[in-house]
């Protein structure tokens, strides 16, 4: 089926451990988004891609890195995880207001 | 930053009564969209404005794009037991990123 894939779909990090979230969609998409969820809280933007090549923060982008690795995949990195990044994760990709959202990553840390 | 104001935040209603829930903003937003999330999976695109005043339908489900660009309404009439689930409304910038609202969650007893 077209769309988003997101893996893994759960994930426990101790403090201090690194991780990278993959997103992949098949859509042709240019543009590609990092959305956290936490309760309360709707969707927060974390990173977005316009178009293969760039990268741009969105509203909480501390404590987290991305790589557009090609038209298809943007990753979300953590380098240090912190007990506070503790959240669901959401990529998506947009032809114009069409978003797609992946069906998440269920992240904790502790 | 642009917000967006999102109520009721949650709503228990019996099988049959129809369902109102809105968003308002200080900013004006060049397009509306309305978003149902159920549990384990991602946003999916119930509706998208794109023009102040429109109304638009999607079988039992009407929003509306207000008049100022600075507000939206979903309605949802005869509710059924698989309505439950969050609704987002988010807004679109000039940039093409969506703000989306806290959301409202919708319970139904049958």
């Amino acid at each position: 089926n077209a769309g988003v894939t997101q893996t893994p779909k759960f994930q426990v990090l101790k403090t201090g451990q690194s991780m990278t979230l993959q997103c992949a969609q098949d859509m042709n998409h240019n543009s590609m988004y990092w959305y956290r969820q936490d309760p309360g809280m709707g969707l927060r933007l974390i990173y977005y891609s316009a178009s293969e090549g760039t990268t741009d923060k969105g509203e909480v982008p501390n404590g987290y890195n991305v790589s557009r690795l090609n038209k298809r995949e943007f990753s979300l990195r953590l380098e240090s995880a912190a007990p506070s990044q503790t959240s669901v994760y959401f990529c998506a990709s947009r032809q114009q207001w069409g978003y797609t959202f992946g069906s998440g990553t269920r992240l904790t840390v502790v | 930053g642009q917000q967006l104001n999102q109520s009721p935040q949650s709503m228990f209603i019996q099988e049959g009564e129809d369902v109102s829930m809105n968003c308002t903003s200080s900013s004006i937003f060049n397009t509306w969209l309305w978003y149902k999330q159920e549990p384990g999976e991602g946003p999916v695109l119930l509706i998208a404005l794109y023009k102040a005043g429109e109304l638009t339908s999607n079988g039992r489900l009407t929003a509306q794009f207000g008049i100022t660009r600075k507000d939206s309404f979903l309605n949802i009439s005869a509710s059924i037991p698989s309505d439950v689930g969050i609704y987002f409304c988010a807004g679109g910038g000039s940039q093409g990123n969506l703000i989306f609202g806290k959301g409202t969650k919708l319970s139904v007893k049958p």
